[in-house]
């Protein structure tokens, strides 16, 4: 079964840091990139980018860039999302998504099941 | 920048009804169209992609139309596990940007 398992929920105070994972089973997880999805509170999706597990080149969304970076440890099949410094405002759900292609296209078919982030102090 | 605009922001529908949710982009994007379900508390699930291909497992009441800029995701009859919040999401460029989202409640 084709699954991605995600670190527990955290909580933290504004200037920390914070690295969460997400740890692919089930596939050779270095052939498909792997998106990472923020939700604030009651609000929509935003795609933050993504990482390609296989030499670990990276895009970033405009809106996270410089804020965030995306690491992966092909090793032991593991995704990161790591933050320097938290605010307030990073406080969300995160989920990490497998991204499938299709032709020029592409999918997000497989998602963890979140971590839940807390900025507060 | 691609936008994607969903309409409408939240419709309520009875079990049974047929319903249908638009999705325009800012700039065409050929059929590079997702459609994803979310229920409360869970991780979003992917429907279609390429605007009209189901997912495997998918039931056959959805389906998805469109190309270059205006798409629809319709549900053909309306059952009680339907009841989420949908997405499009287009995959033509980067940033790979959602819709706001679009709310099924129960009438």
């Amino acid at each position: 079964e084709v699954q991605l398992v995600q670190s527990g929920a955290e909580v933290k105070k504004p200037g920390e840091s914070l690295r969460i994972s997400c740890k692919g089973s089930g596939y050779s997880f270095t052939s498909y990139w792997i998106n990472w999805v923020r939700q604030m509170p009651g609000k929509g999706l935003e795609w933050m980018g993504r990482i390609d597990p296989s030499d670990s080149y990276t895009n970033y969304g405009p809106s996270f860039q410089g804020h965030v970076t995306f690491s992966a440890d092909k090793s032991i099949s593991t995704a990161y999302l790591q933050w320097s410094s938290l605010k307030a405002s990073d406080t969300a759900m995160y989920y990490c998504a497998r991204q499938s292609y299709y032709g020029s296209g592409s999918y997000h078919d497989c998602w963890g099941q979140g971590t839940l982030v807390t900025v507060s102090s | 920048d691609i936008q994607m605009t969903q309409s409408p922001s939240s419709l309520s529908a009875s079990v049974g009804d047929a319903v249908t949710i638009t999705c325009r982009a800012s700039h065409t994007i050929s059929s590079y169209l997702n459609w994803y379900q979310q229920k409360p508390g869970k991780a979003p699930k992917l429907l279609i992609y390429a605007a009209s291909t189901l997912q495997s497992g998918v039931p056959s009441r959805f389906s998805g139309s469109g190309s270059g800029t205006d798409f629809t995701l319709t549900i053909g009859s309306l059952q009680p596990e339907d009841f989420a919040t949908y997405y499009c999401q287009q995959s033509f460029s980067t940033p790979r940007t959602f819709g706001q989202g679009t709310k099924v409640e129960i009438k």
